[in-house]
């Protein structure tokens, strides 16, 4: 399995402000998702984060709420803009692994709290 | 309608027994099928795929029933370990999409 680590873990943000939040894979992958959990609830697929183009955005999800980059197949990040309280969530990044397709594998996750 | 759907639990049951659960999915053209655990605070992993044959795999064996569009997770001998929310995992194929259910709770005691 792809080893993924997600930077900041935690972080308790203010209402208007943004926060970037960075995923690391030690392998290269094709496939790198996000998702969001939101307090006592399961996970949401907010975008597939694509290798040299845009991202894929579901439904609900918009670009200008949730930019992501992802300049190579090892990186990737994904910015909560302008927070409200209601973007309080665990953030956390998957990877479908090249040699293991059709499995996913999830980051850490990244806390945050927005007051 | 909700994608799949899970019963969210608590299920509270003493070591040693037997304990079941169930989900299911609402697109017939689901192609793949997980069962993921999430410990508290923590990020899910995977448990196991879940195979049109069944598959067990040591405690754990997982069913699948296309005909009904219906998951099973049976874990025998529970240990304090298994404690943990235990999320249904369904992928639609076509667009490489994930779904996943609320998760069912269980709760293993001394």
């Amino acid at each position: 399995s792809a080893v993924i680590s997600q930077k900041p873990s935690r972080d308790i943000c203010q209402r208007g402000t943004s926060l970037t939040i960075q995923c690391q894979v030690d392998s290269q992958v094709t496939m790198m998702f996000w998702y969001r959990q939101q307090p006592g609830q399961s996970l949401t697929l907010i975008a597939t984060a694509n290798q040299g183009s845009e991202a894929t955005y579901e439904s609900g999800f918009v670009i200008d709420k949730f930019p992501i980059s992802r300049p190579n197949l090892t990186f990737s990040t994904l910015t909560v803009s302008n927070m409200s309280p209601e973007d309080s969530s665990i953030y956390l990044c998957s990877v479908e692994p090249n040699t293991k397709r059709n499995e996913q594998f999830f980051g850490p996750g990244t806390r945050l709290t927005v007051l | 309608r909700k994608e799949v759907e899970q019963d969210p639990g608590p299920f509270n049951v003493p070591e040693g027994a037997t304990v079941a659960f169930n989900c299911t999915y609402s697109n017939s053209a689901s192609q793949s099928f997980f069962w993921y655990r999430q410990d508290c605070r923590k990020e899910p992993k995977l448990l196991m795929s879940v195979y049109s044959s069944g598959n067990e795999d040591g405690r754990f064996t997982a069913q699948l029933n296309r005909a009904s569009q219906y998951i099973s997770l049976l874990i025998r001998d529970s240990k304090l370990s298994d404690s943990a929310t235990y999320l249904c995992v369904v992928n639609q194929g076509n667009f490489n999409k994930f779904y996943f259910g609320s998760g069912t709770k269980l709760n293993v005691k001394p």
